[in-house]
This record gives C-alpha cells, sequence and structure tokens, in this order.
C-alpha cells in the first residue's frame, strides 16, 4: 500500500536554530497538508499546499515557518528559528484529488531544547 | 469550516459492534463528512467518508441521516486494535481538515 514517508522521525534542536521536516508524498498526490499535534493536544492545521503554492495557512503558520517542494517530489516544512513551543509531533499529509482519502505519515517528533 | 460534536469518550467490548455518533447541524450542501483515526503515537489514518448515501467498505460503515446533520461510524466487530480516538471531520470546497476532539475509544477484552 502506498505511504507517506517522512524524517527524520525525531528531531532534537537547540532553541533559535533552523529545522527542516521532510516529507515524501504518494507519487500522482496533488494536495499537501502539513498538521502539528502538541502532546496531549489536538492535530491542529498548520498549512495547505496545491500547485507549487500555499492555498491556505493557518495563524500558527506564522513568518518562521515556510513550505515548498525543491524538486517535485520532496515537499518540506522548516522552521527559521525553533522556539521551546514549537516542540510537537509534525505529520505531513497528502491527497490526490478533490475530497478524497487523505493519507498521513507517521510523524516527525521536534523537541526544542 | 462547519464544526462537528462528538462524545469525548466511548467503551465497547471486544467483538461488538460500536456505533460513533457525530452531528454536524450547520453541514452545507457540499461538504463531505470524513472520518479519520489515531491510534496511539501514530499518524491519522483515514476511515471512511460520504456525501448523502451511506457507505461502506472494509474497516467500516457510515450511516448519514437524511438531513444530513448527523452521521454514525459503525464498526461492526470492534478488535482491541480499533482502540484509537475518531475523528468526525466536514471537508468543503477548499480541502483542507480541521481536527476536533474526537471519541476516544476504548475497547474491553
Amino acid at each position: 500500500e502506498p505511504e507517506v514517508t517522512q524524517t527524520p522521525s525525531h528531531q532534537v534542536t537547540q532553541m533559535g536554530q533552523e529545522v527542516i521536516l521532510r516529507c515524501v508524498p504518494i507519487s500522482n498526490h496533488l494536495y499537501f497538508y502539513w498538521y502539528r499535534q502538541i502532546l496531549g493536544q489536538k492535530v491542529e492545521f498548520l498549512v495547505s499546499f496545491y500547485n507549487n503554492e500555499i492555498s491556505e495557512k493557518s495563524e500558527i503558520f506564522d513568518d518562521q515557518f515556510s513550505v515548498e517542494r525543491p524538486d517535485g517530489s520532496n515537499f518540506t516544512l522548516k522552521i527559521r528559528s525553533t522556539k521551546l513551543e514549537d516542540s510537537a509531533m509534525y505529520f505531513c499529509a497528502t491527497h490526490r484529488g478533490r475530497n478524497t482519502e487523505a493519507f498521513f505519515g507517521q510523524g516527525t517528533r521536534l523537541t526544542v531544547v | 469550516d462547519a464544526k462537528t460534536t462528538q462524545p469525548n469518550s466511548m467503551e465497547s467490548n471486544e467483538e461488538e459492534p460500536v456505533h460513533l455518533p457525530c452531528n454536524h447541524s450547520t453541514i452545507s450542501g457540499t461538504d463531505y463528512i470524513h472520518w479519520y483515526r489515531q491510534l496511539p503515537s501514530q499518524g491519522p489514518e483515514y476511515v471512511i467518508h460520504g456525501l448523502t448515501s451511506n457507505v461502506n467498505n472494509r474497516m467500516a460503515s457510515l450511516a448519514i441521516a437524511e438531513d444530513r446533520k448527523s452521521s454514525t461510524l459503525i464498526l461492526h466487530r470492534a478488535t482491541l486494535r480499533d482502540a484509537a480516538v475518531y475523528y468526525c471531520i466536514l471537508r468543503g470546497t477548499g480541502n483542507q481538515f480541521y481536527f476536533g476532539t474526537g471519541t476516544s475509544l476504548t475497547v474491553i477484552p
């Protein structure tokens, strides 16, 4: 069964450092998302990406965050200057067409110290 | 996005059917009803979705009320592996979807 792959599975970084979280979407999928989940809390929408541009972003997705598809396969989330409160699980999700089922990766656990 | 209301938690005995309710009284005509679940320490997983008619797949069934203001996810025989948080989500034309707090399902052996 096709799957969304995220790397790394766990990243520890110092406050103020930049991190890049990577996602390999399913090959024929066109819609891409990043979500995060702080420990014990609900899954929060960050950003959606379609046709090589951001289609929607939440209030959480401020200037410290950016996304791109640098090589047409990977989908990355960059946090420029991490804060302690950025510690969370980050999930990538993708789907093929409008209102089709979405597939989620297993997540990257980001720990900011 | 239109909101959904789910019970915080439910319990079921193993091998018995489970009916997980969801209210979405402000649903619009173009909103699809999606269900996802999240097992402990894993990413969300698609379960089923529908628009107006009831739907069945290998995992579950989705019963949608005639007025579409509520729906029920049916697991026909709960197993221990079905213990998870189940999310009922409305997806409109924007395609992005927002998670609520979901229903935490406990399966009792």
